[in-house]
């Protein structure tokens, strides 16, 4: 059992947005803008998407955005594109001595 | 180019010792923190532990505490991860991975392309 808990899978439309959940405690999550993002393709190493929340590395397109609200963060993908079909995982610092916890990861689906 | 690489695949039989490796390029090595993540197949990303090139100071997931051993040579640009005994439980692709920025609890920006380790009788 993964210590934040996210959706198993999503699915949406070229065009569409989705939005993945990310929930974890006041001890992660909630209580730091410690939380991050990755894409990973099959057979492939994850990417870095969002970190701290909000903020994007150099080249990762606009259509990806974070947020957090509480004990849950929330990463948003506009304008659906094929090459976005991937698992998608959240992370946080946690004041527990493991210092960073996954979410299980998020299968997205472009239907 | 930045850039982390590490060493092949590797199959081992239970017991064994293994030492796989991550050589960064492109950039300070020393002053960044590298970090290890299993991901065992079809699963999820663990993080296992991390250490500072500069000085060599690991730090341990409780769950691999006593189980690995995170080690750098600054002199090569390159971190390693070591088991003295492996487990069938030890298979799983392993990556490496650098720290954004200085503060513990930052992201990893920067991914190796993973080492599968499997470990078979």
């Amino acid at each position: 059992q993964s210590a934040l808990t996210q959706p198993a899978s999503v699915s949406g439309s070229p065009g569409q947005s989705i939005t993945i959940s990310c929930t974890g405690t006041s001890s992660d999550v909630g209580g730091y803008n410690y939380v991050s993002w990755y894409q990973q393709h099959p057979g492939k190493a994850p990417k870095l998407m969002i970190y701290n929340v909000s903020n994007r590395p150099s080249g990762v397109s606009y259509r990806f955005s974070g947020s957090k609200s509480g004990n849950t963060a929330s990463l948003t993908i506009s304008g659906l594109q094929a090459e976005d079909e991937a698992d998608y995982y959240c992370s946080s610092y946690t004041t527990s001595s493991t210092l960073w916890v996954f979410g299980g990861g998020t299968q997205l689906t472009v239907l | 180019e930045v850039q982390l690489v590490q060493s092949g695949a590797e199959a081992k039989k239970p017991g064994e010792s293994l030492k796989i490796s991550c050589k960064g390029s492109g950039y300070s090595f020393t002053s960044y923190w590298i970090g290890w993540v299993r991901q065992m197949s079809g699963k999820g990303l663990e993080w296992m532990g991390i250490i500072y090139p500069g000085d060599s100071d690991p730090r341990y997931s409780p769950s691999f505490q006593g189980q690995v051993t995170i080690s750098a040579d600054k002199s090569i640009s390159t971190a390693y991860l070591q088991w003295s005994s492996l487990k069938a439980s030890d298979t799983a692709m392993y990556y490496c991975a650098r720290l954004r920025g200085s503060m513990i609890g930052d992201a990893f920006d920067l991914w190796g392309q993973g080492t599968m380790v499997t470990v078979s009788a």
